[in-house]
């Protein structure tokens, strides 16, 4: 059972050019969506979140927008950059008892071309 | 800039062999996770420490995994008998206990069973 779906395994982008990111989910209890960047040979980053009650969140070249009706989540990255190429995870997090417990999207593969 | 410490970074092993992990988080972070990346997914929790209380491990296979963090502060978990499927990226994870939605990752451990 996915909760966090990303239904594109990979996008390529023109330098310069606006990137989309989708992310689908299921569950209608998460409180927080994040944007996680992982290069090859590295850990994930986190690159930018949203809180539930709030549908737009905006950081330099990253925004991410969230549609609650429609349980979608984008990240938009204006303009485009080669070092922007890695693979996007989006997450859902929800809290326990414990703080919070995220579940990880597959990942999207993202190409800059220069 | 602080970052999270993983050891070691590759570790090839037969399978029924046991293998440990290490990691030591972000100085401060109450909050660790264990995390298991399989080639083409998301990371998946596999175990989420406060402190050193285990407070989610509802997704780690405890008759060959565990993990412990005795004081609080570095983990380690141990695979005994390592089986061919366990072979994956794992990436251990820490938190700030007043922004427990966002984490950091380390490097990862990349594990190989033959």
């Amino acid at each position: 059972d996915q909760q966090v779906k990303q239904n594109s395994p990979s996008l390529s982008v023109q330098e310069g050019r606006i990137s989309i990111l989708n992310c689908d989910y299921t569950n209608s209890m998460f409180d927080y969506f994040l944007w996680y960047k992982k290069y090859p040979a590295e850990g994930p980053t986190f690159l930018i979140s949203i809180s539930s009650i709030k549908d737009k969140n905006e950081d330099g070249r990253f925004t991410v927008f969230l549609n609650k009706s429609a349980k979608h989540l984008s990240l938009h990255i204006v303009p485009s950059q080669p070092g922007d190429s890695a693979v996007y995870f989006c997450a859902a997090a929800a809290v326990n008892t414990g703080g919070f417990k995220t579940i990880f999207g597959a990942g999207t593969r993202l190409f800059v071309k220069a | 800039e602080a970052e999270v410490a993983q050891s070691p970074r590759y570790k090839i092993t037969e399978k029924s062999q046991a293998v440990a992990f290490w990691c030591d988080p972000i100085s401060g972070h109450a909050t660790l996770y264990w995390y298991r990346q399989i080639l083409g997914q998301g990371p998946e929790l596999l175990v989420q420490f406060q402190d050193e209380s285990v407070v989610d491990d509802s997704q780690l296979p405890k008759d060959r995994f565990s993990a412990e963090r005795l004081k609080g502060v570095d983990s380690t978990l141990k695979i005994q008998p390592a089986e061919l499927g366990d072979s994956a990226m794992y990436l251990c994870a820490s938190s700030f206990l007043g922004r427990q939605e966002t984490q950091y990752f380390g490097p990862g451990t990349r594990l190989l069973v033959l």
